[in-house]
């Protein structure tokens, strides 16, 4: 297992256009998250699922956003209709779902809209 | 006030100094997590602890969950070091800080 992948590692797009970023988590870890992170700060929670299921979306996550992992290995993040606000870097991480495992996090893709 | 805060923001050293990286959370907790962050993005889990103390060569964390704060230390410094150092906290998902940015001189 190589780590959590991400795809594409940058994204340029015009606003208004949508865009969709995937993340490969370590096979084993039934847990994904999605993390957004702007220039000078720490990321900040998007969602995750545990398998398939969505268990948590942050009021961040507007309705122009959406996340799938639909068989419970990859994930899908999925931006319509970009806004400028939206350029950041889009962390993955994966993780078990027992308590006090650590986490493993992807490049990340970075995305600017212009 | 952020939940989770780190001191201080920016940090330069000497290679070869003794480096602490602080970090104090307002949120109840089951773990502590220290980061590293090069530049391009990619984030390095160093250390997931949730009570006293871990060594893993030059770098130690050490967390009073009564105070509700942790130390990340550094010894003997290296340029390589140079990086941003977040701390975060949580267990179904994670509250970041805003990361220490470290840079070692030669």
């Amino acid at each position: 297992d190589t780590g959590v992948s991400q795809d594409p590692r940058h994204k340029i797009t015009k606003r208004g256009q949508n865009v969709t970023f995937r993340c490969d988590p370590i096979s084993e870890h039934n847990r994904l998250y999605w993390y957004r992170q702007t220039l000078g700060q720490g990321p900040e929670f998007l969602t995750y699922f545990q398998n398939e299921a969505q268990l948590e979306k942050s009021r961040l996550l507007s309705d122009r956003f959406s996340a799938e992992r639909p068989k419970g290995s990859f994930s899908t993040l999925e931006i319509q209709r970009t806004e400028q606000g939206d350029s950041a870097m889009y962390l993955c991480a994966s993780s078990y779902s027992t308590a006090n495992y650590g986490y493993t996090f992807g490049s990340g893709t970075r995305l600017t809209v212009v | 006030k952020n939940e989770v805060e780190q001191s201080p923001q920016n940090l330069t050293a000497q290679e070869g100094e003794f480096i602490t990286i602080n970090c104090s959370y307002s949120v109840g907790i089951s773990a502590l997590h220290w980061l590293q962050q090069h530049p391009g993005g990619g984030i390095v889990s160093l250390f997931m602890l949730s009570s006293g103390k871990k060594k893993h060569g030059r770098l130690i964390a050490t967390i009073n969950i009564q105070e509700k704060h942790s130390s990340l230390h550094i010894t003997a410094s290296h340029p390589r070091d140079s990086a941003v150092y977040i701390c975060a906290v949580g267990s179904d998902k994670l509250i970041f800080g805003t990361g220490t940015r470290l840079q070692v001189f030669p």
